[in-house]
């Protein structure tokens, strides 16, 4: 696609529910990170793919928030038995090549409230 | 550990003026020093990417310095508009391939 492409933009949900947020790389990009950000707060990483491997998921913050890749393309971050700190916009990028000298190109997020 | 400072925390400027935002990080081995802009409730847009061997890049308006040895990096802004008013983000690539994000300058930009 043109660009970064999540979904849902907004996802309210109750304390206890699991959520799932979807991310669509641009097209050829082999590298995509998920990085959490809440109100007022600085960006939190939380994972990073390169294919479908996740090198580094040294930020995801607890057991109950996993995520994979497929195909090398879509990812899915799950947030289990969702808790209201788990309240934040939830940001997803991706980059070209696997040298680490990519350029990153953001999603306009999905913003999670938990109730 | 990475860590990425940015100054001034937030900044109020008339319109015209040529501006120049701040950032530091603690560890000299990165791959790249990337500049974003936010606006309110929106992702991030990329503004300059500047890779480890570079000293700096420029578009339109904006030109972004790199000194690695220093650890610091500085974003010129010239001739601000209202437009321009935004929180404008620094990030560094280490070697473990993920970006460390400063905490960000909020601009403000009166006309």
């Amino acid at each position: 696609g043109a660009g970064v492409s999540q979904s849902p933009s907004n996802k309210v949900t109750e304390k206890g529910k699991d959520v799932e947020l979807r991310c669509d790389p641009i097209s050829g990009h082999t590298a995509l990170y998920w990085y959490r950000q809440s109100l007022g707060q600085g960006l939190e990483f939380l994972i990073y793919f390169q294919g479908n491997s996740a090198p580094d998921k040294s930020g995801l913050p607890s057991d109950r928030f996993s995520a994979e890749r497929t195909g090398g393309s879509v990812s899915t971050l799950t947030i289990q038995r969702t808790q209201q700190e788990d309240s934040a916009v939830y940001l997803c990028a991706s980059s070209f090549g696997t040298d680490n000298t990519g350029e990153l190109f953001f999603g306009e997020g999905s913003r999670l409230t938990v109730l | 550990k990475q860590e990425v400072t940015q100054i001034p925390a937030a900044l109020s400027v008339p319109e015209g003026e040529n501006l120049v935002l701040n950032c530091s990080f603690t560890d000299s081995a990165i791959y790249n020093l990337q500049w974003f802009r936010q606006d309110p409730g929106k992702g991030l847009t990329s503004l300059l990417l500047i890779q480890s061997s570079q000293r700096e890049q420029t578009s339109g308006r904006l030109n972004a310095s790199l000194d690695k040895s220093s650890g610091r990096s500085t974003l010129y802004i010239a001739a601000s508009q209202p437009g321009d008013s935004a929180t404008y983000l620094c990030a560094v690539k280490g070697g473990t391939g993920k970006l460390i994000f400063g905490q960000g300058t909020e601009l403000s930009v009166k006309p």
